[in-house]
């Protein structure tokens, strides 16, 4: 089982639907990461949680630590949201302090 | 714009090959550290160097290694390219070990036939 999972793996969504994204993981984890991958591999970070609820734009994450669970919501998507959304998380123990752990990603495409 | 360039963008080598990626990170971040991202797969962490020492490896076999220079840049280096070494290879820098935000390159993507 891996440490760090994704769900739905694929999601296709109308332009303007509301869209969630959840991240569970097993771990004890300092920090939680929401990141961006578009096609041809750049990752752009999108959110660093380690409590509560973050918002930026139309991007809205949330952590509840006691359940270990965060989720990923997108308001009114639109087509250039399509992308592969990825959640790492950054794990308390360890042989690095920096290592991240990643799920497996989220691919989401929107359709006009 | 991460600031954290990685070249070549794409590569194929053949099998039993040598194979260097480089990236440079942001000036001022002393952490640099190494994924491997198979196709479908989340990225799985390689290792990590800070002021240029190895601080942290993943599961990963002793061909895999690696060296940071003082002025930011650091290589991934892979000896006996074997066919499941094809993937796309991001590193990432930050500020220090203990800092949480790491600034990801566009990464390197590998064939190996």
């Amino acid at each position: 089982k891996n440490e760090v999972e994704q769900s739905p793996q694929n999601l296709t969504a109308q332009e303007g639907e509301f869209i969630t994204i959840n991240c569970s993981y097993s771990v004890g984890i300092s920090a939680l990461h929401w990141l961006q991958q578009h096609p041809g591999g750049g990752i752009v970070s999108l959110f660093m949680l380690s409590s509560g609820k973050k918002k930026h734009g139309r991007l809205i994450a949330t952590i509840n630590i006691q359940e270990k669970h965060s989720s990923l919501h997108i308001t009114a998507s639109h087509p250039r949201d399509s992308a592969v959304y990825i959640c790492a998380v950054r794990s308390l123990y360890g042989g690095s302090q920096g290592n991240l752990i990643f799920g497996k990603g989220t691919k989401l495409s929107v359709k006009p | 714009e991460t600031g954290v360039t990685q070249s070549p963008t794409h590569l194929i080598k053949t099998r039993g090959q040598q194979v260097t990626l480089r990236c440079s990170s942001q000036s001022g971040h002393n952490t640099v550290s190494w994924y491997q991202q198979a196709l479908g797969q989340g990225p799985q962490f390689i290792f990590q160097y800070y002021r240029e020492e190895e601080n942290g490896r993943g599961n990963f076999p002793p061909r895999f290694s690696g060296l940071q220079f003082p002025n930011y840049s650091s290589e991934l280096n892979v000896n006996a390219l074997e066919l499941d070494d094809s993937a796309l290879y991001l590193c990432a820098s930050s500020l220090e070990i203990a800092s949480y935000e790491q600034y990801f390159g566009p990464g390197t993507r590998l064939t190996v036939t």
